[in-house]
């Protein structure tokens, strides 16, 4: 069973479209994260879920939007696409504060503007 | 958190055991030291996590320098598989709300 599910793999789209990403965990977890890797291979934390509250919010741009319909998923909806919106975006889950040793991070979702 | 400082890149033969260091010298007392690995274009994958005392799981061992400065990640047997990006993370209990941060992480090459 896949722990930490994200869909699509794959995401070509045009610059200025909206679009989302999903994110599932079966784990039961109660915290959820986004980030991204760039094409130089840094991973940045995005943001993060606890018990479908936003309780952290890095320096993205607003078009970026995390969206929490149970604490089992963290959608990532982005508006207005740009070329440097470009990179793999990774889904993350943990057990939750003040224990969360360790993150579970889902396959990646490859998202390129054109 | 604590700036780490890994070699860019390491070659270890297949069937030998693989040493990855890792120097945190500005730890604090309250930071963990974590270990991922990410296995080309796949997520990020834990790996093992140590405060103070040497830790060992069925993944790999964690050595941590008594003044906590620096540590080592022991695969005791690498196989061709452990090839992967290995990052070396010093934070507060496991990110929390804060999340990871890595840096650049070794890349660990096994060489049949």
């Amino acid at each position: 069973d896949t722990a930490v599910s994200q869909t699509p793999k794959y995401l070509v789209t045009q610059m200025g479209n909206d679009k989302s990403i999903k994110c599932e965990q079966n784990l039961g977890h109660d915290t959820m994260y986004w980030y991204k890797q760039d094409s130089k291979k840094f991973l940045k934390i995005m943001f993060s879920y606890n018990n479908k509250e936003l309780i952290i919010n890095e320096t993205v741009p607003n078009r970026f939007s995390p969206k929490s319909p149970d604490k089992a998923h963290l959608n990532l909806h982005i508006n207005s696409l740009e070329l440097g919106d470009s990179a793999v975006y990774f889904c993350a889950s943990s057990q939750g504060l003040p224990t969360s040793m360790e993150q579970f991070f889902g396959p990646g979702t490859r998202l390129t503007v054109l | 958190d604590a700036k780490t400082t890994q070699p860019p890149s390491m070659d270890c033969a297949e069937g030998r055991a693989a040493n990855l260091p890792c120097n945190h010298s500005t730890i604090s007392g309250n930071e963990y030291v974590y270990w991922y690995r990410q296995i080309h274009s796949q997520g990020p994958q834990y790996i093992i996590h140590g405060l103070k005392n040497n830790e060992t799981n069925e993944m790999a061992s964690l050595i941590i320098t008594e003044d906590r400065k620096s540590s080592t990640l022991i695969l005791p047997h690498a196989t061709l598989r452990d090839t992967a990006v290995y990052y070396c993370i010093a934070q507060g209990s496991g990110g929390g709300a804060d999340g990871l941060t890595f840096g650049k992480g070794t890349h660990l090459i096994i060489q049949p």
